[in-house]
């Protein structure tokens, strides 16, 4: 079946960037996704990318995708302390999603 | 505007007693999904509706598991004879359409089993 895998945890410090790294198996998603989850808050989608594009950009967030290699990342610019959190990856196909089991960003200041 | 809400926020129950989770999903969402947290871990599909059609089962885990979404709105995920291992974050999340990748996800239910 599906799987998506991302490693557990990332420290960084405060202005420095942070890459968050997913690898997936299903070549037939459609969307790829991260979800953030702050403490005690539910999920928000916080970017996507099609799986025919390569690269997207907002703001301080890069998505790269190799669909080659079925990777996946998310890159923050100038990281803060308030980006700490819980980054799910996700891959959706044929309305279903398959998430990851997070990553935990810890922002030292 | 309203989001998604569910309710109770936290349940605390017997081992073998039966919990209804309760999720109201945001107004003219065709789509809605249950998923299940567990401590430290990702989400876990259970059950996802789309309009009229069969509900997708493929991810409940047991016989024990069920739900229902009546009228196309509300829907209830209903855990008979719970066990400990049951006991972790049941969110809810809906759609405007089965093929939107855009969830938006509810608070979720905290379910402990003693």
């Amino acid at each position: 079946g599906e799987d998506v895998e991302q490693s557990l945890f990332l420290s960084v410090r405060e202005g420095d960037s942070s890459v968050i790294n997913c690898t997936y198996t299903d070549s037939s998603s459609t969307y790829l996704y991260w979800y953030k989850q702050e403490p005690g808050a539910g999920l928000q989608l916080l970017t996507y990318i099609f799986s025919n594009m390569d690269m997207k950009q907002d703001q301080r967030l890069t998505v790269l995708l190799n669909k080659k290699d079925k990777h996946l990342s998310l890159r923050i610019a100038d990281t803060q302390t308030g980006d700490s959190a819980i980054y799910f990856c996700a891959e959706f196909h044929a309305g279903k999603s398959t998430f990851g089991d997070g990553t935990t960003l810890t922002v030292k200041p | 505007g309203a989001g998604v809400s569910q309710s109770p926020s936290n349940k605390v129950t017997e081992k073998g007693k039966d919990v209804e989770l309760r999720c109201d999903p945001i107004s003219g969402h065709t789509a809605l999904y249950w998923y299940r947290q567990s401590l430290g871990q990702g989400l876990e599909f259970l059950i996802y509706f789309q309009g009229n059609s069969a509900p997708d089962k493929s991810g409940l885990p047991s016989d024990r598991f069920s739900a229902e979404r009546t009228g196309g709105s509300v829907s209830t995920l209903t855990i008979q004879r719970t066990q400990q291992e049951d006991s972790a974050v049941y969110l809810c999340a809906s759609s405007l359409a089965a093929q939107s990748y855009e969830q938006y996800f509810g608070p979720g239910t905290r379910l402990t089993v003693t």
